[in-house]
């Protein structure tokens, strides 16, 4: 069965632009969640969706959105980028709530010059 | 609010050692779950262990194991006979019932040498 997937891999942005980054579950999951992993730093909660709706969201600003689609799948959006938003993007998905099992993809490596 | 403190940066044991990576945590909930993943270099989080906080017996797959101790807000993780291959960044994480999202820890960076 295929695993959590992520698009794109890598990606370089410079200030100022907008990213969008998505995810597709693992089948059968209902569940996306989005975290940020700054270099040296453990994964920290952006966003769940469930059922195409959002179910939490972190302490992050408006510059980032998300949104789930009918397949489940997800994007992740950041505006107005900013040195600091650099960062590895990781995407998990379960069967229901963030105390589940969740599983993570490979991430996408964002770089903002 | 809930926090998850891994206090070992880094490790470093030769292999076949056995290894023991600390976490505690900090909840007000009575219900919490609790989760190890480990961080190979390619990145992908790999999910260990998961554990609810009614159910306090340790737990041992293979050379790893687990002890959870409520008393002490730990959950801490032992790996025998270490290997190279276990050699990566290990999180500990924490999860309240109806909060949003895993509260990681900073991590704790296992290196085994040959």
């Amino acid at each position: 069965d295929a695993g959590v997937t992520q698009s794109p891999t890598h990606l370089i942005k410079t200030r100022g632009q907008q990213v969008t980054l998505r995810c597709s579950p693992i089948s059968g999951h209902k569940s996306v969640s989005w975290y940020q992993q700054v270099l040296g730093q453990g994964p920290q909660f952006i966003f769940q969706y469930y059922e195409k709706e959002e179910r939490g969201r972190g302490n992050f600003p408006d510059r980032f959105s998300a949104r789930q689609f009918p397949n489940y799948s997800s994007e992740l959006n950041v505006n107005a980028l900013l040195l600091g938003d650099s960062a590895l993007y990781l995407c998990a998905s379960s069967h229901g709530n963030t105390y589940n099992e969740q599983f993570f993809g490979p991430g996408t490596r964002l770089t903002v010059l | 609010a809930q926090k998850v403190t891994q206090a070992q940066t880094e490790i470093s044991v030769v292999e076949k050692e056995d290894v023991t990576l600390d976490c505690v945590y900090e909840t007000r909930d009575t219900t919490y779950y609790l989760f190890w993943y480990k961080q190979p270099p390619s990145g992908e989080l790999v999910f260990l262990i998961r554990r609810n906080s009614f159910d306090e017996q340790n737990e041992i797959s293979g050379r790893y194991s687990w002890n959870f101790q409520k008393s002490t807000s730990s959950f801490n993780f032992t790996i025998t006979a270490s290997q190279v291959v276990d050699s990566a960044v290990y999180f500990c994480a924490l999860s309240e019932e109806g909060a949003d999202g895993l509260t990681f820890g900073k991590g704790t960076h296992l290196i085994i040498q040959p």
